[in-house]
């Protein structure tokens, strides 16, 4: 079954501190992950996103990693700022002809000054 | 450029009442798709569309649940009768094409909240 399990459920940081989010996926045939930024009453929105080929991505204070083979990824957040303030998905697409996403229940963040 | 849009934000009725819930996509994404989010889950697809085809709506309620995007542009979509467990956030969202590496754009979601 595909799955995209995600750690912590919710995380409270100081602004300024680093952080680094969890995900662990099951989906075959893997296409790309991308992590999504879903602030409170908005909806998500794509942060990166990597194939199979790729290790790393960055997109400013974030940088998203992957491991295909141990099919784990992570989120570092550097030099947090109280707009991180969020949840974060995981989103992993399955490559079945076209783009079938299965998404994470997400990590709540908060960034407290 | 406008991003998705959606309306209306909020909306409250009481149960074994419709409603409807209308979405723009951003101009000239072909795929639109309609997702229902549960507190503290992610979201989950009710149906996509191509184009105006329902290329996939295997995890609509059929049974109360409708949608349509006639000319292939904006999208309702519909709940008759309405029930508590229909209370969630629905979103709308679109991309260019439907491979694997186009990005979808999301709206900012309708919450309904069913009494």
């Amino acid at each position: 079954k595909n799955q995209v399990e995600q750690s912590p459920q919710s995380l409270i940081i100081l602004e300024g501190k680093n952080c680094t989010l969890q995900c662990n996926y099951t989906v075959s045939p893997f296409s790309n992950l991308r992590w999504y930024k879903q602030d409170t009453g908005r909806g998500p929105v794509s942060l990166t996103i990597m194939t199979f080929s790729e290790n790393t991505k960055s997109n400013g204070r974030y940088t998203a990693t992957l491991d295909a083979d141990t099919k784990q990824s992570s989120l570092h957040i550097t030099a947090s700022q109280l707009s991180d303030s969020a949840s974060y998905i995981c989103v992993v697409s399955a490559n079945t002809g076209f783009q079938k996403l299965v998404f994470g229940t997400g990590t709540r963040l908060l960034v407290s000054p | 450029e406008a991003g998705v849009v959606q309306s209306p934000r909020y909306k409250i009725i009481e149960k074994k009442q419709p409603v409807a819930f209308w979405c723009n996509p951003i101009s000239g994404h072909n795929t639109l798709y309609w997702y229902l989010q549960n507190l503290g889950q992610g979201p989950e697809l009710l149906i996509r569309y191509e184009n105006e085809e329902a290329v996939d709506d295997s995890q609509l309620p059929k049974d109360r649940f409708s949608a349509e995007r006639l000319k292939g542009v904006d999208s309702t979509l519909k709940i008759q009768p309405a029930e508590l467990g229909d209370s969630a956030v629905y979103l709308c969202a679109s991309s260019f094409g439907k491979t694997g590496t186009d990005t979808q754009y999301f709206g900012p979601g309708t919450r309904l909240t069913v009494l």
